[in-house]
């Protein structure tokens, strides 16, 4: 069964740490993605990255980076965590750069920083 | 990518088909209907997608308007465990672009 995989279910943080999340897929695909979803607001795209060492800004980049060394592993760093980053952060890949095929998303972490 | 409209929230009697609608009106030719659900503390799970022909799996139907401004998810028999937020997310194909997700309608599946 194919599987994406993060690292945490669930993390607590203090205000100002350095936050890694991570995310393996074990399918081979190229894309992967980092969301973060919080309640009225649905899913928000962070980054995504379509190969190794390659990376693009989504819809809300301010406050993280990532990081993707190798084709099965997508990081999404928060470089000094706040209170508003306080969310559910979902980690996504897909097959190909057509985007024919459906998105497979892993079980979430769930981060609270304090 | 389009925008899309999806009623907030829905009941269903466990057992009978939901039809979940979703208005696209500004769809392009190129784009396609996707859908996916999340149940509660999962990650999104992918259903369905079509560009103008309906479709069909094993989880799902998925019916779109011959003038493309409209589609239906139907569950033909729903269960509780399909419980969960439906989203409906029109796309380009062909393109490497990120999936944009809604609020969706939430599906309450009732005994």
């Amino acid at each position: 069964d194919v599987k994406v995989t993060q690292s945490s279910r669930y993390l607590v943080k203090r205000t100002g740490e350095k936050v890694f999340l991570e995310c393996v897929q074990d399918m081979d695909h190229e894309n992967m993605f980092w969301y973060r979803q919080d309640p009225g607001l649905g899913l928000r795209l962070i980054y995504f990255s379509y190969d190794v060492k390659m990376k693009e800004k989504g819809d809300i980049p301010e406050g993280y980076s990532v990081s993707r060394e190798k084709k099965e592993r997508f990081s999404l760093i928060l470089e000094s965590a706040s209170t508003n980053q306080t969310s559910m952060y979902l980690c996504a890949s897909s097959p190909s750069r057509t985007g024919l095929m459906g998105y497979t998303f892993g079980s979430g972490t769930r981060l609270t920083v304090v | 990518d389009a925008k899309t409209t999806q009623p907030p929230s829905m009941d269903c009697a466990e057992g009978r088909a939901a039809n979940l609608p979703c208005n696209h009106s500004t769809i392009s030719g190129n784009e396609y209907v996707y859908w996916y659900r999340q149940i509660h503390s999962q990650g999104p799970q992918y259903i369905i997608h079509g560009l103008k022909n309906n479709e069909t799996n094993e989880m799902a139907s998925l019916i779109i308007t011959e003038d493309r401004k409209s589609s239906t998810l139907i569950l033909p028999h729903a269960t509780l465990r399909d419980t969960a937020v439906y989203y409906c997310i029109v796309r380009v194909a062909g393109t490497a672009s990120k999936l944009t997700f809604g609020t969706g309608t939430r599906l309450q599946v009732t005994l």
